[in-house]
C-alpha cells in the first residue's frame, strides 16, 4: 500500500512564525502535491512537484513556498504565518503514469491553527 | 480553465435510500475522473475512477459512477446507502497532466 506520511497532525502557531509541514511518501512517486482543505471550498492546490527540485505553483501559492530536495520528501513552508492560513493541509503523491490514471494518494492531513 | 462542480453541499438520507451525487467538469478534452471519499477522522481515499473504456465504473462499497461525455458529467450512485456511508465525497478531474482539480465536496449524512 502507498503510504503518505505527514509529520504533524495538529499544530498551533503564532502569527508571523515560520511554519514547516513535512511529508514523506514511500512509493517512489514522481509527483507530490500540497493542498489545503476548507469547508465549502473543497481541496485547493497550493504547489506541486513533478521531480526533485522542480516545483510548480498551484491555484493558491501566495504566502507559501515548497522544497523538494529528495524524491520522497516534499515540504510546505509558511514564511510568515497568518490567521487566514488556519486550515487542514493535505499532502499527496501520484506516480503520474498513464496506467495509474493519475490516481492521487493522500496523507492524513495536518491541522494548522494560527493564533 | 478546468473546473469541477458538485451540485450539492449537503445531502441527508435515511438508510436504504438511493444516492446520486452530481458532478460536472469543464474540460473539453480527454479527462480522467475520480470520486474520493473522506470518512470522519480518516484521510481521503479513492472510491472509483474513470480512465477509459466502459463509462459505467464500479468502485468499492457498492458505489458506481457513470461518465456521460455529452453532459460533461460523472455522477456517483449507490442504490441503497448505509449509515457507514456518512462521509464527505469529492469529485475530481485530471486532464492527463500533473494537476488534479477537486470539487467543493458533498457532505452526506445517513440517518440510521
Amino acid at each position: 500500500d502507498v503510504k503518505v506520511t505527514q509529520s504533524s497532525r495538529y499544530l498551533v502557531k503564532r502569527t508571523g512564525e515560520k511554519v514547516f509541514l513535512e511529508c514523506v511518501q514511500d512509493m517512489d512517486h514522481e509527483n507530490m502535491f500540497w493542498y489545503r482543505q476548507d469547508p465549502g471550498l473543497g481541496l485547493r492546490l497550493i504547489y506541486f512537484s513533478y521531480d526533485v527540485k522542480m516545483k510548480e505553483k498551484g491555484d493558491i501559492p501566495e504566502g507559501y513556498s515548497v522544497s523538494r530536495e529528495k524524491k520522497e520528501r516534499f515540504s510546505l513552508i509558511l514564511e510568515s504565518a497568518s490567521t487566514n492560513q488556519t486550515s487542514m493541509y493535505l499532502c499527496a503523491s501520484s506516480s503520474g503514469t498513464e496506467s495509474s490514471g493519475n490516481t492521487i494518494y493522500f496523507g492524513e492531513g495536518s491541522w494548522l491553527t494560527v493564533v | 480553465a478546468q473546473s469541477v462542480s458538485q451540485h450539492n453541499h449537503h445531502v441527508i438520507l435515511s438508510e436504504a435510500a438511493s444516492l446520486e451525487l452530481g458532478c460536472n467538469y469543464s474540460y473539453g478534452g480527454t479527462v480522467n475522473l475520480f470520486w474520493y471519499v473522506q470518512y470522519p477522522g480518516q484521510h481521503l481515499q479513492l472510491l472509483l475512477k474513470y480512465f477509459s473504456g466502459d463509462p459505467l465504473v464500479k468502485g468499492i462499497k457498492g458505489f458506481e459512477a457513470e461518465f456521460i461525455k455529452s453532459k460533461f458529467s460523472f455522477n456517483l450512485r449507490k442504490p441503497s446507502v448505509q449509515w457507514s456511508d456518512t462521509a464527505e465525497y469529492f469529485c475530481a478531474s485530471s486532464s492527463g497532466g500533473f494537476k488534479t482539480i477537486f470539487g467543493a465536496g458533498t457532505r452526506l449524512f445517513v440517518k440510521a
